[in-house]
């Protein structure tokens, strides 16, 4: 079955405490994201990457660290959480069709909470 | 820059009656629009995307959408809702920046369907 997968699916950490929430997809999509989602703000993107080895910020990457080393896997590192990163968690990958337009699939989410 | 605008955070309906959710888009280029629906404790399923292809787009569970570039709208609606339509839909614009797309969403409007 094609999707995307998340880990863990619910984190209750302390401030400081390193962290990294997994993300896999089994379509080979060379496009992968990592969004939060907040209480009256829908979803914003924290980093994205194009393939390998390439990745670049969204809009809220403060805070955030990501890997790209296999195509399938997208990891979110938090080196030392804060509590304003208490949030739920969306993975996403894309496939982009012969029109260069694209499609993002989600995972399940994570979420985080931060104390 | 993109942008996307829910014009309303609820909407209630009875059950067997329309439905309607609204979406007004910014774009400065020949922007994708899709809707997500995510359920309670749920991930973001993809009920429709327009592509620049047919301006009035049918998605899942009998729900549809019509792009309007004069009007910058791309409202969501179903013509009979039902118990389980219950949801937060997001309407969301994208475009290919740097070569990849980039997601903006709007910021949820939560349908209630009462019996």
């Amino acid at each position: 079955e094609a999707q995307v997968t998340q880990n863990p699916r619910y984190l209750i950490t302390v401030t400081g405490k390193k962290l990294t929430v997994t993300c896999s997809q089994n379509m080979n999509h060379e496009y992968m994201s990592w969004y939060r989602q907040d209480p009256g703000l829908g979803l914003r993107q924290i980093y994205y990457s194009m393939n390998v080895e390439v990745t670049d910020k969204g809009d809220v990457p403060e805070g955030y660290k990501v890997s790209r080393k296999e195509k399938r896997n997208f990891p979110l590192i938090l080196e030392s959480p804060s509590p304003n990163q208490t949030s739920l968690y969306f993975c996403a990958s894309s496939l982009r069709d012969g029109r260069g337009r694209e499609t993002q699939y989600f995972g399940p989410g994570t979420r985080l909470l931060v104390l | 820059a993109q942008s996307v605008t829910q014009l309303d955070s609820h909407v209630s309906v009875s059950e067997g009656t329309p439905v309607l959710l609204r979406c007004n888009y910014s774009s400065s280029y020949s922007p994708s629009l899709f809707w997500y629906v995510q359920h309670p404790n749920k991930g973001l399923q993809l009920l429709l995307k327009y592509t620049s292809a047919a301006t009035l787009v049918k998605g899942i569970n009998g729900f549809e959408a019509e792009f309007k570039k004069s009007e910058t709208s791309f409202h969501l609606t179903k013509p009979s809702a039902h118990m389980s339509d219950a949801a937060e839909y997001f309407c969301v614009v994208s475009s290919s920046e740097g070569g990849f797309q980039k997601l903006v969403f709007g910021t949820g409007t939560r349908l209630l369907v009462s019996p």
